[in-house]
């Protein structure tokens, strides 16, 4: 079957650093999508990877190791608005979503 | 980037009957769109992909009859939840891809609608 694995919840510091895992077992893969998601509201993109290595966006970047078949988001100067829910899809072969479960992110002061 | 507009954000129906659910890309034509629901502190689970002029492709578990969708033009997909039970109550979002160059690198989402069977 399909897999996307990612740890349910993180604690991180206001400033700090934090790095969010996925690692996936899919049938086929066409790329890595993170969403960030807060309380209620529709999932907002955060960044695509296809290709390994590292992709930079501002405070944000994604890493991808196809051969291992893992990720991550790596999140910089955390603001107390960071808090929210990250999600990590994958396209499978047949070009559909796969989504992980989310990992909530709690920042504290 | 491209936006999908989600209407209604919130809604609250009795018991027995129907809600519609718009889901419209504002600036791409959308010939396929994802229809998902999202339970408190679980990830999103797809339900259906609204095809545009033809059937939509529903997910095993998921009934056809119960939550009809219509996909009548590029822009726009309809969910009806028929005959709304208070189980049906959940948070529900549609996707809309932009395959006009090429293959998508971005899943947009509309805004969501929070539904409340009473």
């Amino acid at each position: 079957g399909q897999n996307i694995d990612q740890p349910t919840e993180m604690t991180a510091t206001e400033g700090a650093i934090v790095q969010i895992n996925c690692t996936y077992q899919t049938s086929g893969f066409n790329g890595l999508f993170w969403y960030q998601q807060h309380a209620g509201e529709a999932p907002t993109f955060l960044s695509y990877n296809v290709l390994d290595g590292l992709e930079e966006k501002g405070r944000f970047s994604s890493f991808l190791s196809r051969s291992k078949g893992y990720s991550y988001l790596l999140l910089k100067e955390l603001q107390m608005k960071d808090s929210a829910s990250y999600l990590c899809a994958v396209r499978d072969s047949n070009y559909q979503l796969i989504w992980g479960a989310g990992t909530k992110l709690i920042i504290k002061p | 980037g491209a936006v999908v507009s989600q209407h209604p954000s919130r809604v609250i129906c009795k018991s027995g009957t129907s809600v519609k659910i718009e889901c419209r890309s504002l600036d791409f034509q959308a010939t396929t769109m994802f229809w998902y629901r999202q339970f408190p502190k679980k990830s999103l689970m797809l339900m259906a992909t609204s095809n545009e002029g033809s059937k939509a492709t529903y997910e095993q578990g998921v009934e056809k009859d119960k939550f009809l969708i219509n996909h009548a033009s590029l822009t726009l997909s309809t969910l009806t939840v028929t005959s709304a039970h208070p189980e049906d109550s959940s948070f529900y979002i549609c996707s809309a891809r932009d395959t006009s160059g090429g293959e998508w690198t971005e899943a947009f989402f509309g805004q969501g609608t929070r539904l409340t069977v009473v």
